[in-house]
């Protein structure tokens, strides 16, 4: 059973501030790494996939990074919004086509 | 934007009952997912869905479960007898791609099941 962790699991945050969170995930028989963002009542929106040891991507204020051999992923939000508040789910593809989540991390930001 | 649609949003049954989630993928993908997510506790994976079979499932998806895409466009999840712990929010996905490519999965908004 692969076991992919999170965190924190929940932060607060003051609008402007940047914050990180991170994720681990076994390195054996890596595909890929997921993160998505999901708001209450909506679907859970893909941010990022990430498949190479040193990967960084970016979208607008958001970023990650990839570590394969270690199994982590660190997930950067720079200047964080309201609007940013959101649960951060990562997920670990390591064989066949299912998914593995983490936990998540709640995020708050606050005017 | 292409999404995945999920009907309903919610769904308030009695114990025993059978009940069909309807999922519909986007358009030209070809692979099809369910997963479901218990109160409180992680998402898990549920089963895969290409070709007009199943391709894996987990240790949840036992004989009371079953997937069907009964046309080109809707994928379904029955349960045949609900229990009171399949209480859940269910999430259908759909991908282009399988491994070994990155099969970047899209979600749909899930639909709660309340068993009581």
């Amino acid at each position: 059973i692969l076991n992919v962790e999170q965190s924190p699991q929940s932060l607060h945050v003051q609008e402007g501030d940047s914050t990180n969170f991170t994720c681990s995930f076994p390195s054996s028989n890596f595909y890929a790494l997921h993160w998505y963002r999901w708001e209450t009542a909506k679907s859970p929106e893909a941010l990022f996939v990430m498949t190479l040891n040193g990967d960084e991507k970016k979208k607008g204020r958001i970023s990650a990074t990839l570590n394969t051999k270690e199994g982590y992923s660190y997930l950067y939000i720079k200047g964080s919004q309201p609007e940013d508040s959101a649960t951060y789910l990562c997920a670990s593809h390591n064989a066949g086509n299912m998914l593995t989540f983490g936990g998540g991390t709640r995020l708050m930001v606050k005017p | 934007e292409p999404e995945v649609t999920q009907t309903p949003s919610h769904q308030v049954t009695q114990m025993g009952q059978e009940v069909i989630l309807r999922c519909v993928p986007i358009s030209n993908h070809l692979y099809f997912y369910w997963y479901r997510q218990i109160l409180g506790q992680k998402v898990e994976f549920l089963v895969s869905f290409y070709n007009n079979e199943i391709s894996e499932k987990s240790e949840i998806f036992d004989d009371q479960f079953s997937v069907e895409r009964p046309d080109g466009s809707n994928f379904t999840l029955k349960i045949r007898s609900t229990k009171l712990e399949d209480s859940a929010m269910y999430f259908c996905a759909s991908s282009e791609n399988r491994a070994p490519l990155p099969n970047e999965q899209f979600f749909g908004p899930g639909t709660r099941l309340t068993v009581l």
